[in-house]
């Protein structure tokens, strides 16, 4: 069975242009997460979906992040414009329905912002 | 709001040794508490997952208890090897979203 994929796994850009993160979860697993983890840190949830609804969105910053999951199977996650705070690694999970049940996470991508 | 605390920050054991790394969570009104190894440069691999109702979780050399009155887990690792040199991150799960702590990096030295 395969994993929680991601892409890029390593992305470099320049402040102020725009980036985008793709995750295709584990077939079968409804509910989709996005993580960001400082160095050092544990990860820190961004946004929560089940199926293709936004659940928990409190911690996305929303005046340059955003997130869909059009048809509640993959999901892309864009920063626009990136800053250089917003260097990090972006993690996906998906499990099978809510918190209650054990995540499973993506590789991640790490994004270096110049 | 829930806090997760990973004490110690870092560990430096011999192989061969077995070793505790500890977890506290401040909101004991949880479902589950998590075990997750970090290798670098990776992402996260689940390792033990103990539902609100359960003590403890067994896989292998690892056992990660749960004792939700003192808001504490732990995770118990017997004979210890160089590849499980890493960063170990436990997560609570409850009303509030998947909480980390910042994690235990563990290193066994052959």
């Amino acid at each position: 069975e395969a994993g929680v994929v991601q892409s890029p796994r390593y992305k470099i850009i320049e402040k102020k242009q725009p980036v985008a993160f793709w995750c295709n979860p584990i077939s079968g697993h409804n509910t989709l997460y996005w993580y960001l983890q400082n160095l050092g840190q544990g990860p820190e949830l961004l946004i929560r979906y089940e199926n293709e609804e936004a659940v928990d969105d409190s911690q996305l910053p929303k005046d340059r992040f955003s997130a869909e999951r059009l048809k509640g199977v993959d999901s892309t996650l864009k920063i626009q414009p990136a800053e250089l705070g917003d260097s990090a690694v972006y993690l996906c999970a998906s499990s099978p329905a809510s918190s209650y049940n054990e995540q499973f996470f993506g590789p991640g991508t790490r994004l270096t912002v110049l | 709001k829930q806090e997760v605390t990973q004490i110690p920050a870092a560990l430096s054991v011999p192989e061969g040794e077995n070793l505790v790394l500890n977890c506290s969570f401040t909101d004991s009104a949880i479902y589950n508490l998590q075990w997750f190894r970090q290798d670098p440069g990776k992402g996260l691999t689940s390792l033990l997952l103990i539902q609100s109702s359960q003590r403890e979780q067994t896989s292998g050399r690892l056992n990660a208890s749960l004792d939700k009155s003192s808001g504490r887990s732990t995770l118990y690792i017997a004979a210890s090897q160089p590849g499980d040199s890493a960063t170990y991150l436990c997560a609570a799960s409850g009303n509030t979203p998947l909480v980390f702590g910042k994690g235990t990096r563990l290193s066994v030295i052959a």
